[in-house]
């Protein structure tokens, strides 16, 4: 199956400030989504990204799918922005990457 | 995208009884639901793909008398943790895909802990 390599796999942050989450994967994929994971579990989609750039707000994403890749942009971090971060792809089937853990401290 | 609802959000059960999961899609008729576990500081892994009318198809190593599902309507999909242990703890999140083209969406998860 489609292996998912997310990086870094911790992240902390001080309030304010930009950072960049990788995804890599291994083969073709129909789709490519990302989705924030909040304390309480809840997985909250931020974006469906099969290619190209995509912004809302302080997010932004950019897919390569000829190189096989993604990025997602946290501009001005807030401590709102804490949680996992998960790349999921879509092959034959939706699979995970093993996510980032971001901590935005105050 | 769609929008799925999942209850309970938080069960515990003793050992040897079964939980069962509810899934429902409100806006959308689903066809096809997914379930979903999650261990703690881990991610997620497909357990089975729900099929409406007909048997769910289970991944490698799921235990399908174990997890039994059941999709009897286009909107309702559910899942039964049948004689839980302290093993199948766990986060159980189910989705829907609302068509090919788009994205998944998840339910808000079931976190089950058994005693």
């Amino acid at each position: 199956g489609i292996q998912v390599e997310q990086s870094p796999p911790d992240l902390i942050l001080q309030e304010g400030a930009n950072s960049t989450l990788r995804c890599n994967f291994s083969d073709s994929v129909n789709n490519l989504q990302w989705f924030h994971q909040n304390p309480w579990g809840q997985l909250i989609n931020l974006f469906y990204i099969p290619s190209g750039t995509k912004q809302n707000g302080r997010l932004s994403a950019t897919t390569v799918a000829t190189e096989r890749y993604s990025l997602l942009y946290i501009s001005s971090s807030q401590t709102t922005d804490s949680g996992v971060y998960f790349c999921a792809v879509d092959g034959s089937r939706l699979t995970f990457g093993e996510g980032t853990q971001l901590t935005v401290n105050p | 995208g769609a929008v799925v609802s999942q209850h309970p959000s938080r069960v515990i059960c003793k050992s040897g009884t079964s939980v069962k999961i509810e899934c429902r899609s409100l806006d959308f008729q689903a066809t096809t639901m997914f379930w979903y576990r999650q261990f703690p500081k881990k991610s997620l892994m497909l357990m089975a793909t729900s099929n409406e009318g007909s048997k769910a198809t289970y991944e490698q190593g799921v235990e399908k008398d174990k997890f039994l599902i059941n999709h009897a309507s286009l909107t309702l999909s559910t899942l039964t943790v049948t004689s839980a242990h302290p093993e199948d703890s766990s986060f159980y999140i189910c989705s829907v895909q609302a068509g090919f083209w788009d994205g998944y969406t998840f339910g808000s998860g079931t976190r089950l802990t058994v005693v």
